[in-house]
């Protein structure tokens, strides 16, 4: 099956600094990408659509600024949160969808951990 | 605007019993997906089934079953015999074309937390 890799799966960064999470796709190529946000004990949250080679559309009230996402090939994916804070930990998990054939089915990444000290 | 709603939290039954978790959607858009994802204490989303809106047939699929009503937009989720191992969120989401929007974009409900107690 569709396999979605995240790395790294857990980070604790100072605030003030950037962290890169990547996002692959390992055995399709995933044109359209996604990236979630989930607080504990609650739903995901989108924050923004990433399609290869064009600008990602972010979702109302996410910061474009604060969240540069980067998808560079048809495999792989990165969210940068900038300037992290304290408010930025949470879990995020990118999707990958195969596109039409599919039905539009997303494989989900293993999630990612942030944790701002 | 699409909207899903799981209005039961948490749900917790003892192992063996059937339980059936709720889903209840809207979307102005006639061709739409339904989803059904098993979050576990890992965090990884784990799919579990499609449904598109012009497929209303219900499924099986081994302790897993799945009712499709569009008169009532419900898209219901049962498991059958419950296990251990089946403790964990489980989350119901729709994707369709309205307002715009491109395929795709999942619009996920609150999420129940299933907890299978020995």
């Amino acid at each position: 099956g569709a396999v979605v890799s995240q790395h790294p799966s857990w980070v604790i960064c100072k605030s003030g600094t950037s962290v890169k999470i990547e996002c692959r796709s390992l055995d399709f190529q995933a044109t359209t990408m996604f990236w979630y946000r989930q607080f504990p004990k609650q739903s995901l949250m989108l924050m923004a659509t990433s399609n290869e080679g064009s600008k990602a559309t972010y979702e109302q009230g996410v910061e474009k600024d604060k969240f540069l996402i980067n998808h560079a090939s048809l495999t792989l994916s990165t969210l940068t949160v900038t300037s992290a804070h304290p408010e930025d930990s949470s879990f995020y998990i990118c999707s990958a969808m195969l596109g039409l054939r599919s039905y539009y089915e997303q494989y989900f990444g293993p999630g990612t951990r942030l944790t701002v000290t | 605007a699409q909207k899903v709603t799981q209005a039961q939290t948490e749900i917790s039954v003892v192992e063996k019993e059937d339980v059936t978790l709720d889903c209840v959607y809207e979307t102005r858009d006639t061709t739409y997906y339904l989803f059904w994802y098993k979050q576990p204490p890992s965090g990884e989303l784990v799919f579990l089934i499609r449904r598109n809106s012009f497929d209303e047939q219900n499924e099986i699929s081994g302790r897993y079953s799945w009712n499709f009503q569009k008169s009532t937009s419900s898209f219901n989720f049962t498991i059958t015999a419950s296990q251990v191992v089946d403790s964990a969120v489980y989350f119901c989401a729709l994707t369709s074309n309205a307002g715009g929007t491109s395929y795709g974009k999942l619009t996920f409900g609150q999420g129940t937390i299933l907890t299978v107690h020995p």
